[in-house]
């Protein structure tokens, strides 16, 4: 069946620097992939969509790549600010669904000023 | 900017007692989904709907869930007999087109079963 990793569970760290997170998927090819920020007791916030047929994409500070051949997506945070603690989703659609998704169990960045 | 509005915030029930909660989708989006979150677990699918039917529904959405669209502005999500695994937060999401579209997400409902 279809899984994906987020393999950090936390992220910690220091204001200004790029955070780097990582999304891995297995046993299927999907046609995009979402990002999406979640803060405490609130629902996830779309930040980005790549499709699978582009590398990268960028919005403001945000950067999104999509590797089909390795099976992942690299979300990066450039001059990252205490703001932008939250914890980030991966989200991939349901295969051979329309839309549907299926979430990683996220990555909790902390930005410490 | 428009948003995803879910009523109520939060919900006790006894369990073994039937749910209903609304959610009010984008005016001018056509899918609707509810999904799930236990307590520190993962975002789970529970079901899309469009043009006044189920399109998908998981392994999760039992005969125990229905959902509908009772006139042209509310979703709702009705738990027939509540259990204790029932207890998680209750997302609401809508978007223009299925496919590669973002959704829009409320800020959900907090169902605690007692």
């Amino acid at each position: 069946s279809q899984k994906i990793e987020q393999n950090s569970e936390a992220l910690n760290i220091q204001e200004g620097k790029t955070a780097t997170l990582t999304c891995n998927y297995t046993n299927y090819s999907p046609a995009y992939l979402q990002w999406y920020r979640q803060d405490p007791g609130r629902g996830p916030v779309f930040l980005l969509l790549i499709r699978e047929n582009e590398k990268e994409k960028r919005k403001e500070r945000l950067k999104v790549t999509f590797d089909t051949t390795l099976k992942q997506s690299l979300f990066h945070i450039t001059a990252s600010q205490p703001a932008d603690s939250a914890t980030y989703l991966c989200a991939l659609p349901r295969g051979g669904s329309q839309g549907n998704l299926i979430f990683g169990k996220g990555t909790k960045l902390s930005v410490k000023p | 900017e428009p948003e995803v509005t879910q009523t109520p915030s939060h919900q006790v029930t006894q369990m073994g007692q039937e749910v209903i909660l609304r959610c009010v989708p984008i005016s001018n989006h056509l899918y609707f989904y509810w999904y799930r979150q236990i307590l520190g677990q993962k975002v789970e699918f529970l079901v899309s709907f469009y043009n006044n039917e189920i399109s998908e529904k998981s392994e999760i959405f039992d005969d125990q869930f229905s959902v509908e669209r009772p006139d042209g502005s509310n979703f709702t999500l009705k738990i027939r007999s509540t259990k204790l695994e029932d207890s998680a937060m209750y997302f609401c999401a809508s978007s223009m087109t299925a496919g590669n579209q973002p959704q829009h997400f409320g800020d959900g409902t907090r169902l605690s079963i007692l």
